[in-house]
């Protein structure tokens, strides 16, 4: 069964509002947890790191005031993409480190699909 | 700077015609390399992770193989169902941060 739980998967909203993604860690604890952002046929590109009790690291080019992120407990990270625009319009992944069978591994949510129209 | 590049960007093969799929890294201490696969629209799903050089591991038709510098997944005898893109990640020992290749993008015609 799924690890990580994502919700929404898809979203509309309106140019000028915000939008909130939950990412929620099902089996384990996660202190740290990572949010990307995947463009159409592109790979998945890292935005920042959310660190449960303390700020979230933000990658180079990222506004954290756009995008912000709260760690609300060792279960649950969310992301929220203020006075969003079309441009902002993209699959938003969250990921939590973990181990697996093999090892060290990297669980990820299902996605969300964000339109602003 | 941590860097991940994969090669080919596209890889189209007919049905049963093995390959190979290739991704170079540089890192500062590696904690783990990982190979996904993704279909459109979904998460990435793990396939593999690989620790240090020489080290090699299966699943199905996959196999994917370590150096000190690059990766590869090599596909035997592949099916339309592996039609995916496969994506190769980096974690170093600073962290759990995970930088992803762009991917290639493999097409298996029946």
């Amino acid at each position: 069964g799924a690890v990580v739980s994502q919700h929404p998967s898809w979203v509309i909203c309106k140019s000028g509002t915000s939008v909130k993604i939950e990412c929620r860690s099902l089996d384990f604890q996660a202190t740290t947890m990572f949010w990307y952002r995947q463009f159409p046929k592109q790979s998945l590109m890292l935005m920042a790191t959310s660190n449960e009790g303390s700020k979230a690291t933000y990658e180079q080019g990222v506004e954290k005031d756009k995008f912000l992120i709260n760690h609300a407990s060792l279960t649950l990270s969310t992301l929220t993409v203020t006075s969003a625009h079309p441009e902002d319009s993209s699959f938003y992944i969250c990921s939590v480190p973990g181990q697996g069978f093999s090892g060290n591994t990297i669980y990820f949510g299902e996605g969300s699909w964000l339109t602003v129209v | 700077e941590d860097q991940v590049t994969q090669s080919p960007e596209a890889l189209r093969l007919q049905e049963g015609e093995s390959s190979s799929l290739n991704c170079s890294y540089t890192v500062s201490g590696l904690r783990g390399l990982f190979w996904y696969r993704q279909d459109p629209g979904k998460g990435p799903e793990f396939l593999f992770t690989l620790y240090s050089a020489g080290e090699e591991k299966e699943k199905e038709r996959l196999k994917a193989t370590l150096t000190k510098k690059e990766s590869f997944l090599h596909i035997t005898a592949p099916k339309p169902e592996d039609s995916a893109t496969y994506l190769c990640a980096v974690q170093g020992t600073g962290g759990f941060k995970t930088i992803f290749g762009a991917g290639t993008r493999l097409f298996v015609k029946a």
